[in-house]
């Protein structure tokens, strides 16, 4: 099945500082999805975008559905301890008869680790 | 509490044997999904159901089989035909039918085979 292009594929920061992820395709998608995974759980939904150009924040991440339909970003402003996670974007794309039919596609994921 | 659940969280099987992990949510959601994950690999789609009683394959059914018999409900069995069994199996639903189709996942079942 097709693949999300996710970059960084890890990140080691120190405790304050902010961080960026992306998430690229080459088709287009409808939704973009963001989750954080923690350690032998399963990954929990942090942010969900619908729209091209649109902009979510949810404390202190953001998130952006890019213009052209083919990319996501990720910000974290000043990250704690507990952001370490592994960092997955999902996208949905339309069926050729332009409804949604949920299947997602993944990205490889964002090892993020931050020393305090 | 609403939520996934899936039982048990580590299951250790002998090769050769088939393996039945379970998932059940009270999410009210018409669609079910079961994925794979690897170390340092994204999630990847092995069956999914958008109704009671129907199912798809996705990108890596070989090897396993489901059932939706009840809309709470979408068991995987792991069967012997399924060449590297061990991995982390995450179950996932969501409303169907509409363009807002977030997925929620449960907290996952390790299975390795000895």
């Amino acid at each position: 099945g097709q693949q999300l292009n996710q970059s960084p594929q890890s990140m080691f920061i120190q405790e304050g500082e902010d961080v960026s992820m992306n998430c690229t395709s080459s088709s287009i998608f409808n939704t973009w999805l963001w989750y954080k995974q923690d350690p032998g759980e399963g990954p929990v939904l942090l942010i969900a975008l619908y729209k091209a150009g649109e902009l979510t924040s949810n404390g202190r991440l953001t998130a952006q559905f890019g213009i052209t339909r083919k990319d996501s970003f990720l910000n974290i402003s000043a990250s704690i301890p507990s952001d370490v996670g592994i960092y997955f974007c999902a996208g949905q794309r339309e069926s050729a008869g332009g409804t949604s039919y949920g299947k997602l596609t993944f990205g490889q994921g964002t090892i993020l680790t931050v020393h305090p | 509490d609403g939520g996934i659940t899936q039982s048990p969280k580590y299951l250790f099987r002998k090769e050769g044997q088939n393996v039945t992990l379970s998932c059940e949510q009270n999410l009210n959601h018409d669609a079910m999904y079961w994925y794979r994950q690897d170390p340092g690999q994204g999630l990847r789609l092995i069956y999914y159901s958008q109704i009671v009683n129907d199912f798809q394959k996705g990108d890596i059914a070989e090897g396993y089989s489901v059932s939706r018999e009840k809309k709470e409900s979408f068991p995987l069995t792991v069967t012997s035909a399924q060449k590297n069994p061990t991995a982390f199996y995450l179950c996932a639903s969501s409303f169907s039918g509409s363009p807002y189709n977030e997925q929620f996942f449960g907290p996952g079942t390790r299975l390795t085979v000895l």
